[in-house]
């Protein structure tokens, strides 16, 4: 079955830090790929998305992930986290049918001032 | 205003009672769905929907129902609601515009079932 993996339930980072966030996929050769984050009492936005070209792909927010077919990868980075970036982030892939994703369970960041 | 909109935002209900979350789009998207939201499950699918009139089951439907008479609306009904329904459900949004369409979503609505 299709999977979406995101190894670290909880990151906390210090403002001004570098940020990767690991999400791995299980399935496609050429997989629909989605960062959505989720600020505490709202719903899900879209970061950024991958689905074919060049595999840097630039984001809203000054984030950007780079997709990694050899690893199954599409990680999501940030060179300099601000204090509103704490949220949960949510890698997710399609499904292949319907438009319908299957997601990571999402990863919560807490940032330090 | 334009987007998706849920509500209500915030619901207590009581356990064997019949609750309903409602779920408003302006954009005409084609596909909407329904996802529940809870701690060490992330987002689960509950129903989706293709067109109006066109609904299909996610990966949680027991205990819910859907219907979509008009493209923009997509409510949720809990039939006789349980205690294990209390959750944030969030409804999202999509264009028909192939694989890598976006989903948009709506501010989601927190159910506790008492």
């Amino acid at each position: 079955a299709q999977s979406v993996t995101q190894p670290d339930i909880h990151i906390t980072v210090s403002e001004g830090a570098s940020l990767e966030l690991r999400c791995n996929y299980s399935y496609g050769a050429t997989p629909y790929l989605f960062w959505y984050v989720q600020s505490p009492g709202q719903g899900l936005q879209l970061l950024l998305k991958y689905f074919s070209g060049d595999t840097l792909v630039q984001g809203i927010k000054g984030f950007e992930a780079e997709f990694k077919r050899s690893q199954s990868s599409f990680n999501l980075r940030k060179p300099s986290v601000h204090w509103s970036d704490a949220a949960e982030y949510f890698c997710a892939q399609y499904a292949g049918n319907n438009r319908k994703l299957i997601w990571g369970l999402g990863t919560s960041l807490a940032v330090n001032p | 205003d334009a987007g998706i909109t849920q509500s209500p935002r915030y619901k207590i209900t009581e356990t064997g009672r019949q609750v309903t979350l409602m779920c408003h789009q302006t954009w005409s998207h084609s596909y909407m769905f329904w996802y529940r939201q809870d701690l060490g499950h992330g987002l689960r699918l509950i129903y989706y929907s293709a067109a109006a009139d066109i609904t299909d089951k996610g990966e949680v439907p027991d205990g819910y129902v859907v219907s979509r008479s008009k493209t923009e609306n997509f409510p949720l009904t809990l039939e006789s609601a349980t205690r294990s329904q209390t959750s944030v459900y969030f409804c999202a949004s999509s264009e028909n515009r192939g694989a890598g369409t976006e989903a948009f979503f709506g501010q989601g609505t927190r159910l506790t079932v008492v």
